[in-house]
């Protein structure tokens, strides 16, 4: 079946310096992705959508020149985070779909950001 | 898309079948039934969908009741693998692009006990 790959699975870094992460659809392409953030013990919440050529549409709330999302290729998205806070560890979560209607959605198996 | 109900936990016994309920009074005729499934630290899984008609497949079955108001997933032999939060889901029929785009609400915690 379709998969979706997120790089890294968990990462460490330093308050003030920027992180990115990698959503990949492995065996599809992907012209739209879409990026969750899921706090402890509280479900996903939409961020935004990532288009492949076009720039990303963020949720209401969500800083779009702090989480900056690049959609370069049908197949990869990235989600950079800037200048991260201790506020902004989380767990990160990407999905995307194949082609056809009413398709199930496809979700990596996500990033756990620590900020430090 | 529409919201929907579901009780925060459950348990259920090694072996038996796990029923887990769903409330979606304000369904759409347009609107589709999902459930996926958090294991602890992943991704979330797809598990079945539907629209009215039940469905069955390798992972469970998806019961909806008539009027479409709620829906029932049914895991019938319950491992302690299937440990995790499920979660019910409505919307519309996307065209793909749009299909990874969803809103989850607090699901439900299943236990499932030794």
């Amino acid at each position: 079946g379709a998969v979706v790959s997120q790089h890294p699975s968990r990462v460490i870094c330093k308050s003030g310096t920027s992180v990115k992460i990698e959503c990949r659809s492995l065996d599809f392409q992907a012209t739209t992705m879409f990026w969750y953030r899921q706090f402890p013990k509280q479900s996903l919440m939409l961020m935004a959508t990532s288009n492949e050529g076009s720039k990303a549409t963020y949720e209401q709330g969500v800083e779009k020149d702090k989480f900056l999302i690049n959609h370069a290729s049908l197949t990869l998205s990235t989600l950079t985070v800037t200048s991260a806070h201790p506020e902004d560890s989380s767990f990160y979560i990407c999905s995307a779909s194949k082609p056809g209607k009413n398709t199930e959605a496809f979700f990596g198996q996500g990033t756990r950001l620590t900020v430090v | 898309d529409a919201k929907t109900t579901q009780p925060p936990s459950m348990d259920c016994a090694e072996g038996r079948a796990a029923n887990l309920p769903c409330n979606h009074s304000t369904i759409s005729g347009n609107e589709y039934v999902y459930w996926y499934r958090q294991i602890h630290s992943q991704g979330p899984q797809y598990i079945i969908h539907g629209l009215k008609n039940n469905e069955t497949n390798e992972m469970a079955s998806l019961i909806i009741t008539e009027d479409r108001k709620s829906s029932t997933l049914i895991l019938p032999h319950a491992t302690l693998r299937d440990t995790a939060v499920y979660y019910c889901i409505v919307r519309v029929a996307f065209a793909y692009t749009n299909a990874g785009k969803s809103t989850f609400g607090d699901g439900t915690t299943l236990t499932v006990k030794p």
